[in-house]
């Protein structure tokens, strides 16, 4: 089946920890996408990437860093230097289509 | 603040019409989307209208888009239990980010 994969589905960490939120998918798709989800808000863009090897800042990406090695995947590291890292993480990816096609999302628990 | 603005919460009566609107601020919007989020998981595409469209209709769906005013809304017919979820409005712009409002959530009571 073609998708988009996340885990975990639920991730605890402590304070001061780094914790890396992985991102598959085998749709083929260049661009991927990731989103931020509070209570109340609409999603928030993380980080992108159109393609390989590149990957752009989206409108909240202090305290996070991406990287793009292959097509497949899109990991998501949560640094220690996020300052509310609690939330609903989504990822998702596009390919020449109109749609963005969602991961099922991991809910990171920061303590 | 948001660019996309939606209603929190709306709630109907099992088998009434639920319509949950939006409105948006970039007028070179491509497309324009509704998803659909269950508890726990990721969003689900319903559906979606290009900028040039004025009605789609797609089964118990129907979106309206008034561009005059950058209206839309999701009309949802016969209303189900199982459209209980939070509904988010969604604007493609033109170098294709996307924007997405925060989320109308939708009880649909027996």
């Amino acid at each position: 089946d073609g998708g988009i994969t996340q885990s975990p589905k639920y991730l605890f960490r402590k304070e001061g920890q780094n914790v890396t939120l992985s991102c598959e998918q085998n749709l083929n798709h260049d661009a991927m996408y990731w989103y931020r989800q509070d209570p109340g808000q609409g999603l928030r863009l993380i980080y992108y990437s159109q393609i390989v090897n590149d990957f752009q800042k989206g409108d909240i990406a202090e305290g996070y860093s991406v990287s793009r090695e292959k097509k497949e995947s899109f990991p998501l590291t949560v640094t220690s230097a996020q300052k509310n890292p609690t939330a609903f993480y989504l990822c998702a990816s596009r390919g020449d289509e109109y749609e963005q096609y969602f991961g099922p999302g991991t809910r990171l628990t920061v303590t | 603040g948001e660019d996309v603005e939606q209603s929190l919460f709306l709630s109907v009566r099992e088998g009434d019409s639920s319509v949950i609107n939006c409105t948006y601020t970039d007028s070179s919007s491509t497309y324009l989307y509704w998803y659909k989020q269950e508890p726990g998981a990721g969003l689900q595409l319903l559906t979606y209208i290009f900028s040039n469209m004025d009605m789609k209709q797609d089964q118990r769906l129907t979106v309206l888009l008034n561009k005059k005013d950058k209206h839309l809304s999701l009309r949802i017919a016969d209303t189900q239990t199982g459209d209980s979820a939070i509904y988010f409005c969604a604007e493609r712009g033109w170098n294709n980010d996307m924007r997405f409002g925060a989320g109308t959530r939708l009880t649909v009571k027996p």
